[in-house]
């Protein structure tokens, strides 16, 4: 059975204050690892897909890595704005499912 | 740009009746699928479905029930609420890939209570 694991849970920074949330997963085969941004009272919000070892991308202030256990959200600099829960999935072999972790919440302070 | 609507967004049901969620999607997509998010927990499948008519059980799928009559639309029915239904439900729908793996699209969700 495939398995996210998202830590720290919460994270508080001042702004510009750099940092990273992490995702552990075992999985069947990875596919595909994503990435999704959820504002509160919102739907996720797709970021960027991630698809083999070593392999980055980047959005704004964003940027995620991928290594074959784990995967990272870097946020540099934050602002205010960039206060959400981050939410990491993965796909295995089944092309049709995801499975998600709980999720990192991040609120930014000015 | 509509993308996936969920309707509605807000429901308080007591304990035993019935209810209809409904997900429309106007990109065309194939697959749909319905989530609920509970505090702490990630997004857990409750039902998908990959094409009109076809549905499959995801992994919570007890004391749900799902209709994929039209490509466009993605019904979920709770025979009988419980308590433990009380939740936020999501519809996401997603493309099939032509090589790639498309990203699964998310409304903003219903929250449902079960009194």
């Amino acid at each position: 059975e495939d398995q996210v694991t998202q830590s720290p849970e919460a994270l508080r920074l001042q702004e510009g204050e750099s940092s990273s949330l992490n995702c552990s997963y075992t999985v069947s085969g990875l596919r595909g690892l994503f990435w999704y941004r959820q504002d509160p009272g919102k739907g996720p919000e797709f970021l960027f897909t991630l698809y083999s070892a070593g392999e980055e991308k980047e959005k704004e202030r964003l940027k995620a890595t991928l290594t074959k256990k784990e995967s990272f959200l870097h946020i540099t600099a934050p602002k205010p704005e960039d206060s959400a829960t981050y939410l990491c999935a993965v796909q295995g072999v089944n092309d049709y499912k995801l499975s998600f972790g709980a999720g990192t919440t991040v609120t930014v302070r000015a | 740009n509509a993308g996936v609507t969920q309707t509605p967004k807000f429901r308080v049901l007591k304990t035993g009746q019935s209810m209809t969620l409904l997900c429309a999607q106007d990109m065309n997509h194939e697959y749909m699928y319905w989530y609920r998010q509970d505090p702490g927990m990630g997004l857990r499948l409750i039902h998908y479905s990959v094409g009109e008519g076809t549905t499959a059980k995801g992994e919570v799928p007890d004391g749900y029930n799902v209709s994929r009559l039209k490509k466009q639309n993605f019904l979920l029915g709770l025979e009988s609420a419980a308590p433990s239904q009380t939740s936020v439900y999501f519809c996401a729908s997603k493309a099939r890939g032509q090589g790639t793996f498309q990203p699964q699209h998310f409304g903003d969700g219903t929250r449902l209570s079960i009194l």
